[in-house]
């Protein structure tokens, strides 16, 4: 399995603003994934990111709101962009078990919008 | 579009008693697996199944995956405090989509 750490772990953010929340992997994976984790929900996949191509997104999500980048095989960042307290989430990214199609989670990131 | 159900949503068990999930896809998967998410944590992979009719077991946890491929069980026998969390079914969608179930909650009493 890999490891993943997230930054930041938590933050509390004013409406309006943007966030950008950083995944690293300790190793060098293809595709990496950002999650949404509404209070008390399950997991909803907000897009995939593909090294050197544009981050593929699911319904309901579009890049003007959730801007990724994927600089390398190891790094992936998310932008949380003109928050409102319906973002407040846990934001989880994961990357696929090498060789097979689980999925291995960072730690999250806990956004709180005022 | 797909979709992937539990049931029950809530659990609420005397530590030693048995807990049972259920997973139910409206479509037939290439495989389902299984995550674990303690309260304040994230989710961990358990299990993958990938057979029809595979049954799995890590200790006092039986996976089981059904038949036609459309539904999974996850079954604890004796619970203990350790078990707390929710437990997500998920399975492949389209593309490189996954689909969570929308997850069991267990509590266990001590």
């Amino acid at each position: 399995s890999a490891v993943i750490s997230q930054k930041p772990s938590r933050d509390i953010c004013q409406r309006g603003t943007s966030l950008t929340i950083q995944c690293q992997v300790d190793s060098q994976v293809t595709m990496m994934f950002w999650y949404r984790q509404q209070p008390g929900q399950s997991l909803t996949l907000i897009a995939t990111a593909n090294q050197g191509s544009e981050a593929t997104y699911e319904s309901g999500f579009v890049i003007d709101k959730f801007p990724i980048s994927r600089p390398n095989l190891t790094f992936s960042t998310l932008t949380v962009s003109n928050m409102s307290p319906e973002d407040s989430s846990i934001y989880l990214c994961s990357v696929e078990g090498r060789g097979t199609d689980t999925q291995y989670f960072g730690p999250g990131t806990r956004l709180t919008v005022l | 579009g797909q979709q992937v159900m539990q049931i029950p949503q809530y659990q609420h068990v005397q530590e030693g008693e048995d807990f049972t999930t259920y997973c139910n896809s409206s479509t037939t998967l290439s495989n389902i697996q299984w995550y674990k998410q303690r309260p304040g944590g994230h989710p961990v992979f358990l299990i993958q199944l990938v057979k029809s009719g595979e049954v799995k077991k890590q200790k006092r946890l039986t996976f089981q995956f059904g038949e036609a491929k459309k539904n999974s069980s996850l079954h604890i026998t004796a619970t203990q405090t350790t078990d707390v969390g929710t437990y997500f079914c998920a399975g492949p969608g389209y593309g490189q989509n996954f689909v969570f179930g929308p997850g069991t909650r267990l509590s266990v009493l001590p």
